[in-house]
């Protein structure tokens, strides 16, 4: 079953793209990886999701190396605003129906003017 | 306005007692689901639900117990034999047919203290 780590924290200043890397050595094949953004006493929202390669919204890219044992959120240009704790979440789906939502233990990333 | 509301954010109780924490969806999602989060930590599934009328167990579930009677509320109770129950608790709710896969709407959590 899947298990994800993180950095605990990371600085950044503004403007600057930044990149935050899970690592999930024993994810299964039909796993899936979504990260998400919370604020303090907030609970979190959606950023982005994927499975493989690269995925891009308009807020973030999500870069997924071929053997998917780790993923990389990208966050361009970011703001005073963007300061929040970030989560990957591996997503497996289960025999009969039932799933396992692993979440990692957040990154807090602080931006710096 | 389409949200989860959870109610109330902050709640004091005593040692030995059980108490229930109140999700509410108007988002006409299948999914709902608890999840806990300490200090430092991730978040931990606690239960999730499916479909009306039933729910299934994650992680942590030891201590706590749900129900799922309507598919706008999730209620959960933490009984007495949970251990270390101060926490604060998050209720999400998804859209149906992509198990795992689907995005989760959050509420805004309520911060549970056992004096």
């Amino acid at each position: 079953l899947a298990k994800t780590t993180q950095p605990i924290s990371m600085d950044s200043y503004e403007g600057q793209e930044v990149n935050i890397t899970c690592s999930h050595n024993n994810i299964a094949t039909n796993d899936y990886i979504t990260w998400y953004q919370q604020f303090p006493s907030q609970g979190p929202r959606f950023i982005i999701q994927g499975y493989k390669t690269k995925v891009t919204n308009e807020v973030a890219s999500l870069f997924i190396p071929a053997d998917r044992k780790s993923s990389t959120l990208s966050l361009p240009r970011v703001s005073l605003s963007d300061t929040a704790v970030y989560y990957c979440l591996v997503g497996s789906l289960l025999g009969a129906g039932s799933y396992q939502l692993t979440f990692g233990k957040g990154t807090k990333l602080s931006v710096i003017p | 306005d389409g949200g989860i509301t959870q109610s109330p954010k902050y709640l004091f109780r005593k040692e030995g007692q059980n108490v229930t924490l109140s999700c509410e969806q108007n988002l006409n999602h299948d999914a709902m689901y608890w999840y806990r989060q300490d200090p430092g930590q991730g978040l931990r599934l606690i239960y999730y639900s499916q479909i009306v009328n039933d729910f299934q167990k994650g992680d942590i579930a030891e201590g706590y117990s749900v129900s799922r009677e309507k598919k706008e509320s999730f209620p959960l109770t933490v009984t007495s034999a949970q251990k270390n129950p101060t926490a604060f608790y998050l209720c999400a709710s998804s859209m149906g047919g992509k198990g795992p896969y689907n995005e989760q709407f959050f509420g805004p959590g309520t911060r549970l203290t056992v004096l």
